[in-house]
């Protein structure tokens, strides 16, 4: 069964800190990968996708991920976080033959003024 | 504009009533998904719809049942066989295999 670990469940920065979540899958051939973002009262919006083509992957908001496919990870980075930074955010998988993409458990992050 | 519409964003419901949640989308979107939110639980998959007329369970299916009589809707009913039924229900299309999924508001449950 396809499986999408996110390791830290909750993180706690300053602003300016440096971000990098981590995002391992569990299973190889094509992937589609996602890292949404959830700020609070509001939907699930997409911070960046990849498909194909380049592993490291720009999206909005100064967020980046870069796709290791040896290691199995889609680990989202941001240089410098901002208190708007704020927010829950999570990894999808989209995989092994099926439409459906798969969620991680999600990873919240507070950052401090 | 075009979206994922869902209501209503607050539903409170008394225990052991059954309830539905509506999700509308006009993406002209195929495939429809409900997903479940709790905390430090992620989102958890309960019924996909790939086309009208289809769905099928996912993950955390039971207690719960869908409909996809037009492609625009796919509305969640939640039933009394739910155990534990208070949560985030999120709604979500995509248009195929290789894209990403759209999301609506969600619809907080609440059952007292």
């Amino acid at each position: 069964a396809q499986s999408v670990s996110q390791h830290n469940h909750h993180v706690i920065l300053s602003e300016a800190a440096s971000l990098e979540l981590g995002c391992n899958y569990s299973y190889g051939g094509t992937v589609n990968l996602f890292w949404y973002v959830q700020y609070p009262g509001q939907h699930l919006q997409l911070l960046l996708k990849y498909f194909s083509g380049d592993p490291l992957v720009k999206g909005i908001k100064g967020f980046e991920a870069e796709f290791i496919k040896s290691k199995f990870s889609f680990n989202l980075r941001k240089p410098s976080v901002q208190w708007s930074d704020t927010a829950e955010y999570f990894c999808a998988v989209r995989g092994g033959g099926s439409y459906i993409p798969t969620f991680g458990r999600g990873t919240s992050l507070i950052v401090h003024p | 504009d075009g979206g994922i519409t869902q209501s209503p964003k607050y539903l409170f419901r008394k225990e052991g009533q059954n309830v539905t949640l509506s999700c509308e989308q006009n993406l002209n979107h195929d495939a429809m998904y409900w997903y479940r939110q709790d905390p430090g639980q992620g989102l958890r998959l309960i019924y996909y719809s790939q086309i009208v007329n289809d769905f099928q369970k996912g993950d955390i299916a039971e207690g719960y049942s869908v409909s996809r009589e037009k492609k625009e809707s796919f509305p969640l009913t939640v039933t009394s066989a739910q155990k534990n039924p208070t949560a985030f229900y999120l709604c979500a299309s995509k248009r195929g295999m290789n894209t990403e999924a759209f999301f609506g508001q969600g619809t907080r449950l609440t059952v007292v």
